[in-house]
């Protein structure tokens, strides 16, 4: 079955440590997806790649990088410089033509230490 | 300015009871897509029912449709016979034609009581 997986399901992060979320899609999609939670909120659009090699920074991308090197994969990683890293994180995908639903991944819960 | 507008943070509605989750949207652009989307409580997000600014009949999926009146830019979700497992956060959300992203709404969390 196609889908998007996320790794780990639960990430626990030392002060002054980065971490890297892994989100792998077989689906095929042009477009990815990284949004933030808090709990009780909405989704925050951290970053989106449109296309291999490309990415562009949403609404709160400050602490946060990502990279796009394959089509089927977006990695996060969460800086030292974000100082409020827990949250959970989901990762989504989309064709990018069209107005396409996104689909998303189980996400993963982030703590500190 | 909020793009999308969920007035009702939390629903309780009994069980079989029909229950419509409000949201309202804005957009200049004459192309839009329209989403609805369910998080129970282990957090994956779901995708429901989608409608299309150019369709001319609102969207069914089983259970859910969505009202659509385009000129009081609404896109209220309808769950009909109401189940326990419908519990959940629901979040309406808009792709604008001209954009490249998806805008979610703040959700509306829904408790069906036996």
């Amino acid at each position: 079955d196609g889908g998007i997986t996320q790794s780990p399901k639960y990430l626990f992060r030392k002060e002054g440590q980065n971490v890297t979320l892994s989100c792998e899609q077989n689906l095929n999609h042009d477009a990815m997806y990284w949004y933030r939670q808090d709990p009780g909120q909405g989704l925050r659009l951290i970053y989106y790649s449109q296309i291999v090699n490309d990415f562009q920074k949403g609404d709160i991308a400050e602490g946060y990088s990502v990279s796009r090197e394959k089509k089927e994969s977006f990695p996060l990683t969460v800086t030292s410089a974000q100082k409020n890293p827990t949250a959970f994180y989901l990762c989504a995908s989309s064709r990018d033509r069209g107005l396409q639903p996104q689909h998303f991944g189980d996400g993963t819960r982030l703590s500190i230490l | 300015a909020q793009k999308i507008t969920q007035t009702q943070p939390g629903m309780f509605v009994q069980e079989k009871e029909a229950v419509t989750l409000d949201c309202t949207y804005d957009t200049s652009d004459p192309s839009y897509g329209l989403f609805w989307y369910k998080q129970p409580s282990s957090g994956e997000m779901i995708f429901l029912i989608y409608q299309g600014s150019y369709d001319q009949q609102n969207a069914t999926e089983g259970r859910y449709s969505l009202n659509f009146q385009k000129a009081r830019k609404s896109a209220n979700l309808v769950i009909s016979a109401s189940q326990l497992g419908d519990s959940a956060m629901y979040f309406c959300a808009m792709r604008e034609g001209s954009g490249d992203k998806i805008i979610f709404g703040k959700g509306t969390r829904l408790h069906i009581l036996p």
